[in-house]
C-alpha cells in the first residue's frame, strides 16, 4: 500500500463547478501536509499547505482529519486554468524534510 | 533568484550508456532531493541530502545509480549503464528546512 493514496481521476467538470478531491494517507506520525499543482510536461509547484484547523486561499480551501487520516482539497467556481494534476504531500517525521507525494488526481475543467 | 537548475532539459541516449543528471539548488538551501516521475509511479524519491551529506538513499533503483553532491551548489545523478526502463522525468528540488521546497524544471530522460 502506497503511504499517500489519490484517486488518479481523471475528474472532468464544467466550468463554474465545485469540485473536491480526497486524499488519505497511512502514516499515523506524519506531520505536515501540502497540496502541490502539476501542469502538463513542468515541475510540481505548491498550491498550499493544509491544517487541522482547514485554511482557505481564494477559491480553494484545504483540510485535514487526522482521526480519519485523509487531506482534501476544495475548488469552487472552477477555471479553466485549475486543469492540471494535484499531488497530495506528507512529511512522516518532524525535522525530516523528505516529501511524499501521491500519484496525483487529473482535473481538467471543461469550457 | 534563478529557482533550482537542471541540465540537460531532454537526454536521449541508448542502452548501456553512462548519463549525468545536473543540479544546482537555490543559494541559501541545505537540503536537495533527486526524484523520479513516471506515469506508473508517479513522483518517487530516489535520494536526499542535507547540508551536502546523503541521508537517505533507499530510494535509489539499484547500484546502476549513483548521486553526488560535492557541495553546496550542485549535485550530480549519474546512471551507468543505463537501461530503456530508466526513460522516466527525473526532478531535482531543494529546500531549507521544509519551507520553499522548489523543484526545478526537470530533465527528460529517454533510453532507446
Amino acid at each position: 500500500r502506497k503511504e499517500v493514496e489519490q484517486d488518479p481521476g481523471p475528474f472532468n467538470v464544467p466550468e463554474g463547478a465545485t469540485v473536491a478531491f480526497n486524499c488519505t494517507y497511512s502514516n499515523s506520525a506524519s506531520q505536515s501536509f501540502f497540496w502541490y499543482r502539476q501542469d502538463c510536461r513542468k515541475e510540481p509547484k505548491l498550491l498550499m499547505s493544509v491544517y487541522s484547523s482547514g485554511n482557505e486561499d481564494g477559491r480553494f480551501t484545504a483540510q485535514l482529519n487526522r482521526a480519519s487520516q485523509y487531506i482534501s482539497l476544495l475548488i469552487r467556481d472552477s477555471k479553466l486554468s485549475d486543469s492540471a494534476t494535484y499531488l497530495c504531500v506528507s512529511i512522516s517525521n518532524f525535522g525530516n524534510e523528505k516529501l511524499t507525494f501521491g500519484t496525483g488526481t487529473r482535473l481538467t475543467i471543461i469550457p | 533568484d534563478a529557482g533550482v537548475i537542471q541540465s540537460p532539459r531532454h537526454e536521449v541516449t541508448e542502452m548501456g550508456q553512462e548519463v549525468t543528471l545536473r543540479c544546482k539548488p537555490i543559494s541559501g538551501h541545505n537540503s536537495l532531493f533527486w526524484y523520479r516521475q513516471t506515469m506508473m509511479r508517479g513522483l518517487e524519491l530516489l535520494i536526499y541530502f542535507n547540508n551536502n551529506v546523503p541521508i537517505d538513499d533507499s530510494g535509489m533503483p539499484e547500484d546502476r545509480f549513483s548521486a553526488k553532491m560535492p557541495n553546496a551548489s550542485f549535485s550530480t545523478l549519474k546512471i551507468q549503464p543505463s537501461e530503456p526502463r530508466d526513460s522516466a522525468v527525473y526532478f531535482c528540488a531543494s529546500s531549507f528546512r521544509a519551507f520553499g521546497y522548489t523543484f526545478g524544471s526537470g530533465t527528460r530522460l529517454t533510453v532507446v
